[in-house]
């Protein structure tokens, strides 16, 4: 049981360049999120998957996409990385109940120069 | 919109004084959590206040929810190294999403 898992844990960009964020959880839960952290910001949330088959915004999703791929899988894409990107991304889940508390990954450390 | 402050942004104590760390929210919340995160991790649950006035302890953490739910603190009673992170408050107002604060970082001098 390895709860939620993240790829790749560190990543350097150059400006322009795209890559893809992976996440899958195996809590079988319903609800999968992205957080970016930033020194000063604590953690903003970016996309929300509440099911398999939807996503919505969140407070800060300009310059993303994502997929829920599945109801394990949950991926963030930057098409074109800017330095204002550079940040640390944690993938989340959660179970059905509003209340129940988030798991995360270990985090990707992205750099883009 | 939903806002989560919290207070102070950095904290050094040395190893046996006592830490505080407070959480405001612009709107009323259904129930709060607490988080920490061990510097180079990721954010680990602590624990969820629901009810108006609810104090619940965890060892030397006691957390509280304020009468009005707009607000928290968590307190931990005789700082050990143990205890270094940062430590996040996440509001939630019924809906799927946690607002979290932004965080209080400790660091417990030896």
């Amino acid at each position: 049981n390895a709860g939620v898992t993240q790829t790749p844990k560190f990543q350097v960009l150059k400006t322009g360049q795209s890559m893809t964020l992976q996440c899958a959880q195996d809590m079988n839960h319903n609800s999968m999120y992205w957080y970016r952290q930033d020194p000063g910001m604590g953690l903003r949330l970016i996309y929300y998957s509440a099911s398999e088959g939807t996503t919505d915004k969140g407070e800060v999703p300009n310059g993303y996409n994502v997929s829920r791929l599945n109801k394990r899988e949950f991926s963030l894409r930057l098409e074109s990385a800017a330095p204002s990107q550079t940040s640390v991304y944690f993938c989340a889940s959660k179970g059905t109940s509003y209340n129940s508390p988030l798991h995360f990954g270990n985090g990707t450390r992205l750099t883009v120069t | 919109g939903q806002q989560v402050m919290q207070i102070p942004q950095y904290q050094h104590v040395q190893e046996g004084e006592d830490f505080t760390t407070y959480c405001n929210s612009s709107t009323t919340l259904s129930n709060i959590q607490w988080y920490k995160q061990r510097p180079g991790g990721h954010p680990v649950f602590l624990i969820q206040l629901v009810k108006s006035g609810e104090v619940k302890k965890q060892k030397r953490l006691t957390f509280q929810f304020g009468e009005a739910k707009k607000n928290s603190s968590l307190h931990i009673t005789a700082t050990q190294t143990t205890d270094v992170g940062t430590y996040f408050c996440a509001g939630n107002n019924g809906a799927n999403n946690l607002f979290f604060g932004t965080g209080t970082r400790l660091t417990v001098i030896p």
